[in-house]
């Protein structure tokens, strides 16, 4: 079974600061690797995935991660965020059926 | 419809009551996912149909909590004499082909039905 750990439970940041979200994950099997934003009151919203190929993955919105196998690592970064970020990320893992598993959330908070 | 919808989107039960949570998949998606997302928590797991048939329910967390999709398409999670403990936002995805949640084949969330049992 698959499952992941966001290191960071909230992240405050400062209007134009880069920025970096934590997710590490465990797994016996190859996964494959989800990002997703949660708006208040909004269903999730896919951010960027990794499943094969370049380790560095673009997303909307300005955002990339970095499949990290060594260190079972996928972190999301964006280098420049603005106010309309503010929302809570989702990281999430899957061996390719229908076993998404998801992290407990980091709060991202852009302050102006 | 553009996305998946979700009814209602707030729902108040005493203990002891049934409800019913609807989720409109996007037309022509094949899969359709339930989760249930407790507050300050990540999405959990409950159930996946592929069309009409439900081929995991694994996640469901007791047998007071059921789930249908009779013609493949609209689904509906039954929660019968609720618990406190069943409060949490309760969120449909569908996906356009079978099975895979790897392979691009990305889920599409509703906006979720936030249960409150009091």
């Amino acid at each position: 079974a698959q499952s992941v750990t966001q290191l960071d439970s909230q992240v405050p940041v400062f209007e134009e600061a880069p920025v970096e979200l934590r997710c590490n994950y465990s797994s016996s099997v190859s996964v494959y690797l989800f990002w997703y934003v949660q708006y208040p009151n909004q269903g999730l919203q896919l951010l960027l995935k990794y499943l094969s190929g370049s380790t560095l993955v673009k997303g909307i919105n300005g955002f990339e991660a970095e499949f990290n196998k060594s260190q079972t690592s996928f972190h999301l970064r964006k280098p420049s965020v603005h106010i309309s970020d503010t929302a809570e990320y989702f990281c999430a893992v899957s061996s390719g059926r229908n076993d998404m598993r998801f992290g407990a959330g980091t709060r991202l908070t852009v302050k102006p | 419809g553009a996305g998946v919808s979700q009814s209602p989107r707030y729902k108040v039960a005493k203990r002891g009551q049934d409800v019913a949570l609807r989720c409109d998949p996007i037309s022509g998606h094949v899969s359709l996912f339930w989760y249930q997302q407790a507050l300050g928590q990540g999405p959990e797991f409950l159930t996946y149909f592929q069309n009409e048939a439900q081929l995991d329910k694994s996640g469901l967390p007791s047998d007071r909590f059921f789930a249908e999709r009779p013609e493949g398409s609209v689904s509906t999670l039954k929660i019968q004499r609720t618990q406190q403990e069943d409060s949490a936002v309760y969120l449909c995805a569908s996906s356009l082909l079978q099975g895979t949640s790897g392979r691009g084949n990305e889920q599409f969330f509703g906006p979720g039905t936030r249960l409150t049992v009091l």
